[in-house]
């Protein structure tokens, strides 16, 4: 989910599992929100992307769920791999020009 | 593709120098975006050029920032004089949306990591 403070969340999974990071949005009239995936030292990396008129979209190995009841997104990620190991963030469209990103989630792949 | 070029990669400078950060989009990008990274606030827009004009400029901190984006291929991010506070990773993203989907698939640079001591 979204930090608190100045620690980003962190989900650790071994490599093989299947991960999911979620985040909770904060404008119900977000009509378009994307995954980004940073890693160190590097700026964000489009994952994929989902209208609010649609509830799950699929990718490679990739699938957000949106949940627009809750305001609730996920990133699943199946058969997670070394190179997955990043920072995960969300971000929601709700101006037209102007993403909205949350703090990030951590994602650790362990041997 | 080369992708969003930034230089420089890292930029170390004393408090009260003034600092140019550069930006090359991608070819046939029509809009583009800078952003700033800091563990406390996350990213955030500071401006954003629509075919070279700079249309929302609210982000922008204080009067010690501006931009410009005087053709297609090339942006400036100048801040005079600069701050310990300004310490953080400015991005460059470029996109070809127009209107409603100006922002979507965005593709960011590598950034440049500024350091103000």
């Amino acid at each position: 989910g979204e930090s608190v403070g100045l620690h980003l969340p962190t989900l650790s999974v071994q490599e093989g599992d299947n991960s999911i990071i979620n985040c909770a949005y904060s404008n119900s009239a977000s009509d378009y929100f994307i995954w980004y995936k940073q890693e160190s030292g590097k700026g964000p990396q489009f994952i994929i992307d989902i209208r609010s008129n649609m509830d799950k979209r699929q990718g490679q190995r990739v699938t957000v769920l949106l949940n627009k009841t809750v305001k609730h997104l996920s990133l699943q990620i199946a058969a997670t791999q070394p190179g997955d190991s990043a920072v995960y963030f969300c971000a929601e469209n709700n101006s037209g020009y102007a993403l909205n990103f949350g703090k990030g989630t951590s994602l650790l792949v362990t041997p | 593709d080369a992708g969003v070029i930034q230089s420089p990669r890292h930029e170390v400078t004393e408090m009260g120098q003034e600092v140019t950060l550069r930006c090359k989009p991608i070819s046939g990008h029509n809009s583009l975006f800078w952003y700033r990274q800091t563990m406390m606030r996350g990213l955030e827009l500071l401006i954003y050029f629509n075919n070279n004009v700079p249309i929302d400029d609210s982000g922008m901190p204080e009067d010690r920032f501006s931009a410009k984006m005087p053709n297609a291929s090339f942006s400036t991010l100048k801040i005079q004089p600069s701050e310990p506070r300004d310490s953080a990773v400015y991005f460059c993203a470029s996109s070809t949306g127009t209107g409603a989907a100006l922002n979507e698939k965005l593709f960011f640079g590598s950034g440049t990591q500024l350091s103000v001591l």
